[in-house]
């Protein structure tokens, strides 16, 4: 079974701190994408990548396709990071572009 | 403002009710899906719509009932809802084709609360 999953399920940190967000899926990929859902429930793509390293900000997510790992990164993190993130592949041999598989999402509360 | 909007924002009903969920998008893409996200579980893909053409069921229950008249608008009618249907659901859309990967944009979702 095709599996995507998220580490750590929930985290706590202090303003300012340094976050990382790990996600890891089971057979090849053609597309991992990183999400935001506030409390509200509106979801916000932040990244799609496929190889390498994307930055936006204070956001970092980086892929590693041989380990078939992915990292989101988040500096400097500030109480309005607080938020699930949820990490989502798209399998390689899925033909539809649509066809995601998400992971559980990680609970993140940044404190002042 | 997302480019998705979906109405109402919340909804209780009861098991014999009829409603429906509404979601709009003003970004000119071709695809439009309804996601279930219940409480502790992963978002599920239940509807996809290309072009206005059904193209995936994922083996939704008949009590959900998809409709989408335009390219811009995507509706889910429910009818006969059990408890377990309690959900976030989330509408979202894209632009499909061309052999490569579109970012979702997501809706806020309605919150579906089934007494």
């Amino acid at each position: 079974k095709n599996e995507v999953e998220q580490s750590p399920q929930n985290l706590t940190a202090q303003e300012g701190e340094f976050i990382t967000i790990n996600c890891s899926y089971s057979v090849g990929i053609s597309a991992l994408h990183w999400l935001q859902q506030h409390p509200g429930g509106g979801i916000v793509s932040l990244f799609m990548l496929s190889s390498g390293k994307k930055k936006h900000g204070r956001l970092i997510a980086t892929i590693n396709i041989q380990e078939k790992h992915s990292s989101l990164h988040i500096t400097a993190s500030h109480p309005r990071d607080s938020a699930v993130y949820i990490c989502a592949v798209r399998w390689a041999q899925e033909t539809s572009g649509s066809r995601l598989t998400f992971g559980e999402g990680t609970q993140l509360t940044v404190n002042p | 403002e997302t480019g998705v909007t979906q109405t109402p924002r919340h909804l209780v009903m009861g098991m014999t009710n009829k409603k429906s969920l509404k979601c709009e998008q003003h970004l000119g893409h071709n695809a439009m899906y309804w996601y279930k996200q219940s409480a502790k579980k992963p978002l599920e893909l239940m509807f996809v719509y290309n072009f206005k053409e059904q193209t995936e069921n994922n083996s939704v229950p008949s009590r959900f009932s998809p409709e989408c008249p335009n390219s811009s608008h995507l509706f889910l009618h429910l009818h006969t809802l059990q408890p377990e249907d309690s959900a976030l659901y989330l509408c979202a859309s894209s632009q499909e084709g061309g052999g490569t990967d579109s970012p979702l944009h997501f809706g806020n979702g309605t919150r579906l609360t089934v007494t």
